[in-house]
Formats: structure tokens, sequence, C-alpha cells
């Protein structure tokens, strides 16, 4: 039972246009949302997050926006850079829980030049 | 200056062997996280450490045991091994404990096979 699910396992974009990727979540607990950027042969590194008291979240190209009543959140990325070539993980936490967070299973984003 | 380092980054072994993967932080952190990434690309948290202090055991089998040395060590020991355990496991290290104030920091990874 996957509380946490990326539906797209890929997702490509031409370098300058919008990325969108899309995460949903079954556990109505959860009230912090995270997205990690993982590129090969690394572990995952911290992309952005956002607390369930708001609905949108800023950094830089990096917005991540959150709709509790649908229970999804998608992270836009403007303008693509084919730096930003990577898979992406969403992940949900209960923040009373100790460090616990449950991840999806990404999407791999692909920017082409 | 590795923040989060795993050793070995590649483990191939036979069934029912026995083997350890080493962690090592030097952010300072206060927590280790065991994770393990399946077949499916799922990161499914496994064990997690505050202080030497075990905090989070999930659902696993007792054949896995974590061992912590001090704050800055986070080992994994994996007893008889069985070709399900093969996956990619991270080790993770975050100041605190809760999730949501508290980055996580993983390290590379180690890709274990058994054969």
């Amino acid at each position: 039972d996957q509380q946490v699910k990326q539906n797209s396992p890929s997702l490509s974009v031409q370098e300058g246009r919008i990325s969108i990727l899309n995460c949903d979540y079954t556990n109505s607990m959860f009230d912090y949302f995270l997205w990690y950027k993982k590129y090969p042969a690394e572990g995952p590194t911290f992309l952005i997050s956002i607390s369930s008291i708001k609905d949108k979240n800023e950094d830089g190209r990096f917005t991540v926006f959150l709709n509790k009543s649908a229970k999804h959140l998608s992270l836009h990325i403007v303008p693509s850079q084919p730096g930003d070539s990577a898979v992406y993980f969403c992940a949900a936490t209960v923040s009373s829980n100790t460090g616990k967070l449950i991840f999806g299973q990404g999407t791999t984003l692909q920017v082409k030049p | 200056d590795t923040a989060v380092s795993q050793t070995p980054k590649y483990l191939v072994t036979q069934m029912g062997n026995d083997k350890s993967i080493k962690c090592e932080q030097n952010l300072g952190h206060d927590t280790m996280y065991w994770y393990k990434q399946d077949s499916k690309k799922f990161l499914k948290i496994m064990f997690s450490y505050n202080n030497k202090e075990l905090i989070i055991n999930e659902t696993v089998p007792n054949r896995f045991s974590p061992k912590s040395p001090d704050k800055a060590h986070l080992n994994l020991h994996i007893n008889s091994l069985e070709l399900g355990d093969s996956a990619v496991y991270f080790c993770a290290s975050s100041q605190g404990e809760t999730a949501s104030y508290n980055e996580q920091f993983f390290g590379p990874g180690t890709r274990l096979t058994v054969l």
C-alpha cells in the first residue's frame, strides 16, 4: 500500500520550458511534503518543501504547489535547464513523527537542449 | 569532503552469506537512517538512530541489524542474505529527529546484489 505515488515514471521537456512533476498521496495525516532530486550514482538531495498550512512555496526556479483537498502536489521548474535532468522524488511525513519520510517511486526528468 | 559516505559502493555476494555496509557522516548530525530502494524504485525507511538510540524500526526481517558505535556511524549488518535483499541501500543523516524541520542528507548508496 503505497501512500505516496508518482504516476509518471518519466518526463521529457525542452530546455527553457516548464517541467511539471506530480505526486499524489493517500494519508490525510501527512502535513509536510518534500521534493528530492537524485543524479545517477549519487544519493537524493533535498530540493524544496512545503507545509500543509501553505499551498505554494517558491525557491528560485522551483515552485511546489499543494492541493490538500485533492491530496496532490506538484513541482514546477521554470525555466527547465539540462542540468535539471535527474530523478525527482516526492516525500511526505507527519511532522509529529520522528524523521519518517514516505517516498514516491520517482519521476525521471530529461531536459533536452 | 564527503558529508555522508558509505562503503562499499557495490557489493556482490552469494545467498546465505553475512555482510555489512558501513556509513559515516561528518556533519555533526545526531540522527542517522538506513533506507532501502527496491526494484520498483521506492525508497523505504528501515531504521533510524538518534544519538545511538534506535528510534525508528520498520518491519524489517531480524536478519537486518543496525549498529551505531557512535553518533557519526551507523552500520548495517545483514545475516543469511536472500535474493530479495538485492537493492540499493542509502544511509542518511539529519541534525534532529523531526523530518519536517531537519533536512536529511543522503549518502551515495550501496548496490547490493545477492546471487
